[in-house]
């Protein structure tokens, strides 16, 4: 079982709509949680952090359930320029990062 | 966060030859780290890049092959040795700030092996 779990999609959805994205951990020892976005051939960037009372950012929330060990992101009313990869990302304390393989979303028009 | 310079961007390299990838930070950072991203994967971490002294590699990585320096707390430099078709990938170097763990990267350089 890999430590950072996401469905790789790829989502393809209209403008306009909600989406949402799920991520599991295996270690429950992992303390801090992200989402990073990355554009095709470009770097990793950070989007958010996420905090277990839940966070948002403009049309963009985060979730967190320490008890289920699952993250979520949640996108509204999709943009074109929301097309991306969406990366989870676990860290157990220091510098020790696990990136899940990514969920791809295509938003069209 | 700090600005993180990384060239060149990309290259198209001959198998059994060797390229270095530099990354230049804007300001001084204790923790610099290389990764790699095959295509289609997530990032993988190669090493983490010390100042001063031998850098620490993870399991599968080794220095014979992937070499690096970091002569001063703002720059470093990751060498592919003796590259094959299996190294074309995306390599990345990166910082960390401890205070809230969040991780910054370079522009990455796409690595072509033919």
């Amino acid at each position: 079982r890999k430590e950072v779990e996401q469905d790789p999609g790829p989502f393809n959805v209209p403008e306009g709509a909600t989406v949402a994205f799920n991520c599991t951990y295996s270690n429950s020892a992992s303390q801090s949680f992200f989402w990073y976005r990355q554009d095709c051939r470009k770097e990793p960037k950070l989007l958010m952090s996420v905090y277990s009372s839940g966070n948002e950012d403009g049309r963009f929330t985060a979730q967190l359930n320490r008890a289920s060990q699952y993250i979520s992101l949640l996108i509204r009313d999709s943009k074109l320029s929301d097309s991306a990869t969406y990366l989870c990302v676990v860290s157990s304390g220091g510098f020790k990062t696990i990136f899940g393989a990514g969920t791809r979303l295509f938003v069209k028009a | 966060s700090a600005v993180i310079s990384q060239k060149p961007s990309r290259d198209i390299c001959q198998r059994g030859t060797s390229l270095t990838i530099q990354c230049q930070v804007d300001s001084q950072v204790t923790m610099m780290f290389w990764y790699r991203q095959q295509p289609g994967q997530s990032l993988t971490l190669i090493a983490t890049a010390n100042q001063g002294s031998e850098a620490t590699y993870e399991s599968g990585f080794v220095i014979d092959k992937f070499p690096i320096s970091r002569p001063n707390l703002t720059f470093s430099t990751l060498t592919v040795s003796n590259m094959s078709p299996e190294d074309s990938s995306i390599y990345l170097c990166s910082t960390y700030t401890p205070v809230d763990e969040k991780l910054f990267f370079g522009s990455g350089t796409q690595l072509s092996v033919l």
